[in-house]
């Protein structure tokens, strides 16, 4: 089947680093997804990595993919209070095939 | 160059009215999306046009249904609607190519239209 989990909230102290979990149950998923949304707004595309990929570093952002255990993670460094967002993992079986979403992780920013 | 756009922005109907969504791809993009998006929920794919025929579907009633113009913009309507119905919608935009299905960027998303069901 096609199902994502994630943990619904997340509270971060603002300069610390905050680490998202998902798993996902489809081995079939090519791509795998990290979307940013902001209250009030649309989906913004964080980041994505390839099944047949380990890790994947972009700045502040780094994935990490266990294709064993379906297991992705999002790590942002020196969270900062223009994170607190919602983050949606998120698979699919090619690029323009239907996007399967989790539930969301709200991402709380302490002071 | 213009992402995708999506109209209108926010839209208020009664149950039993019929309502139209509109979305424009982004530029060079030819296969679209739509995913309802409930209060506290992940985005949840309805279907995906493409060459103007719905090519996937997913698990929504047939009061749901769209189309695709030649010039590759996208049209959602739902009839009879309930409360229910109540959500942002999503519309999403890819480049499938002609390499076996394969596109060769991800797809983007419009900020949505913000349908409420009174």
């Amino acid at each position: 089947g096609e199902d994502v989990e994630q943990s619904l909230f997340l509270s971060v102290r603002e300069g610390d680093s905050s680490v998202i979990n998902c798993t996902y149950t489809d081995s079939s998923s090519t791509y795998l997804y990290w979307y940013k949304q902001e209250p009030g707004a649309g989906l913004q595309l964080l980041t994505y990595i390839f099944s047949n990929m380990d890790m994947k570093q972009d700045q502040r952002l780094t994935v990490l993919l266990n294709k064993k255990d379906k297991h992705l993670s999002l790590r942002i460094a020196d969270t900062q209070t223009g994170d607190s967002a919602i983050y949606f993992c998120a698979e699919s079986k090619r690029r323009d095939d239907k996007i399967i979403f989790g539930k969301g992780t709200r991402l709380h920013i302490l002071p | 160059d213009a992402g995708v756009t999506q109209s209108p922005t926010h839209l208020i109907k009664t149950r039993g009215q019929q309502v139209t969504l509109r979305c424009s791809p982004k530029s060079g993009h030819d296969t679209v999306s739509w995913y309802q998006q409930a209060l506290g929920q992940g985005p949840q794919f309805i279907f995906q046009y493409y060459e103007e025929e719905e090519r996937q579907r997913g698990n929504f009633p047939d009061r749901f249904s769209g189309h695709q113009f030649p010039n590759y913009s996208s049209e959602l309507n739902v009839n009879a609607l309930l409360l229910g119905d109540s959500a942002l919608y999503l519309c999403a935009s890819s480049h499938r190519g002609t390499e076996k299905g394969y596109s060769n960027q991800p797809q983007h998303f419009g900020d949505g239209t913000r349908l409420s069901i009174l």
